[in-house]
């Protein structure tokens, strides 16, 4: 059974920082990786995805990378501002089509000013 | 406009009450969920539907119930709610038509439910 990571459970960051959010999987047999947002109380807005043939996904401020065979994901934030600050949630999805997305619980990030 | 949305957003109900919450999408995607997200938890999947006529439970559809309307209609009901219940609760979707198949889903804004 798959089973997704994401350590820390939470982070806090000074305003201004570069900083990186793990993400690791135990089964490397997957076809994509989703990173997404949620804000206190709110939906999940899906930020990257990345498929299993790519190394790296960039939108903005935001990279992902995916090592598939060592199962593991980062999501790089640069330059960080407070309106980052959220839970951030990884997920796996096994085959094309799949229904399922195996979630982490997520980093739960600060960005203090 | 938002392309998934849900309501209600907040619910406070009582143990035994019937209850359905609703989920409409603007994205023409065919296959739509419903999760629950719970802290400590994460979220698990309550039910899946490929399409009006195909819907699937999913890992915890114990004590639950769905309805798709229409493609872009999906309702989850408690017959008789328990605190247990008591959870944020998001409806998905995803694409799957034309050989896509990115398995992208994207979601509503969540409806939390208050069960007393």
């Amino acid at each position: 059974k798959q089973e997704v990571t994401q350590i820390p459970a939470a982070l806090s960051v000074p305003e201004g920082e570069n900083l990186v959010l793990n993400c690791s999987f135990t089964d490397s047999a997957i076809y994509n990786l989703q990173w997404f947002r949620q804000d206190p109380g709110k939906g999940l807005t899906s930020l990257l995805l990345i498929q299993s043939s790519q190394r790296e996904q960039t939108s903005g401020r935001l990279n992902a990378s995916l090592d598939k065979s060592s199962g593991r994901s980062t999501l790089y934030i640069a330059a960080s501002q407070p309106g980052d600050s959220a839970t951030y949630l990884c997920a796996v999805s096994p085959f094309p089509g799949s229904y399922q997305l195996t979630f982490g619980k997520g980093t739960k990030l600060s960005v203090i000013p | 406009d938002a392309d998934v949305t849900q309501t209600p957003r907040n619910r406070i109900t009582k143990t035994g009450k019937r209850i359905m919450l609703e989920c409409s999408q603007t994205k023409g995607h065919d296959r739509m969920y419903w999760y629950r997200q719970d802290p400590g938890l994460g979220l698990r999947l309550i039910y899946y539907s490929f399409d009006v006529k195909d819907i699937n439970k999913g890992e915890i559809s114990d004590g639950y119930s769905v309805s798709r309307q229409a493609q872009a209609k999906f309702s989850l009901s408690l017959e008789s709610a328990i605190p247990n219940q008591t959870a944020l609760y998001f409806c998905a979707t995803s694409d799957w038509g034309g050989g896509r198949a990115l398995n992208e889903q994207f979601f509503g804004p969540g409806t939390r439910l208050t069960v007393l």
